[in-house]
């Protein structure tokens, strides 16, 4: 019973372009969401994230949209850098400020 | 500021050995979490504390997986006896309490064989 899904394993995006990386997510009691990136060998690192009272947030490069009607965000990344390539996870929390995880995207930004 | 330590990076045992991970959260942050990440797979929740008491372990396989965290610092994650299932990433987590987002540590890579 997945409450969080990245349903695309994988994205290649050409640099300069705009990386759009998607997540649903099924438990209407979730009230805030976050997106971590992962390089290998490292721990998951904190992006970006939004409350559910809001519909956009933005940091930089990276904006994150919600929609609650449909139960599903996405992560905007605009330019895409070859940086950017990694493993990234959406995740989502409710009072009891425990993640819950999708499968994550790898993305590969091509030079 | 320090980010959140774990130690051993890496670990092979056999299958029915037992092995612990050590966790120190970020300074200052009362919650710490344990989470496995198997190959292919998103971080999962074994077990929460707040400061040195169990928030929930209710995902944590008790016959076999144990944690602690006294003094509210520092952190345990024990598997005795090991299975072949067990292989994955052990990743420690922390966060202040008046936030959601939780600040990771590298993760041990465990192996049994």
């Amino acid at each position: 019973d997945q409450q969080v899904k990245q349903n695309s394993p994988s994205l290649s995006v050409q640099e300069g372009r705009i990386s759009i990386l998607n997540c649903d997510y099924t438990n209407s009691m979730f009230d805030y969401f976050l997106w971590y990136k992962k390089y290998p060998a490292e721990g998951p690192t904190f992006l970006i994230s939004i409350s559910s009272i809001k519909d956009k947030n933005e940091d930089g490069r990276f904006t994150v949209f919600l929609n609650k009607s449909a139960k599903h965000l996405s992560l905007h990344i605009v330019p895409s850098q070859p940086g950017d390539s990694a493993v990234y996870f959406c995740a989502a929390t409710g009072s009891a400020r425990q993640l819950t995880f999708g499968s994550g995207t790898q993305l590969t930004v091509l030079p | 500021e320090a980010g959140v330590a774990q130690s051993p990076r890496y670990k092979i045992i056999e299958k029915r050995q037992s092995v612990a991970f050590w966790c120190n959260p970020i300074s200052g942050h009362a919650t710490l979490y344990w989470y496995q990440q198997i190959l292919g797979q998103g971080p999962k929740l074994l077990i929460q504390f707040q400061n040195n008491g169990v928030v929930d372990d209710s995902q944590l396989p008790k016959d076999r997986f144990s944690a602690e965290r006294l003094k509210g610092v520092d952190s345990t994650l024990k598997i005795q006896p090991a299975k072949l299932e067990d292989s994955a990433v052990y990743l420690c987590a922390s966060s202040d309490q008046n936030t959601y987002e939780q600040y990771f540590g590298p993760g041990t890579r465990l192996t049994v064989t």
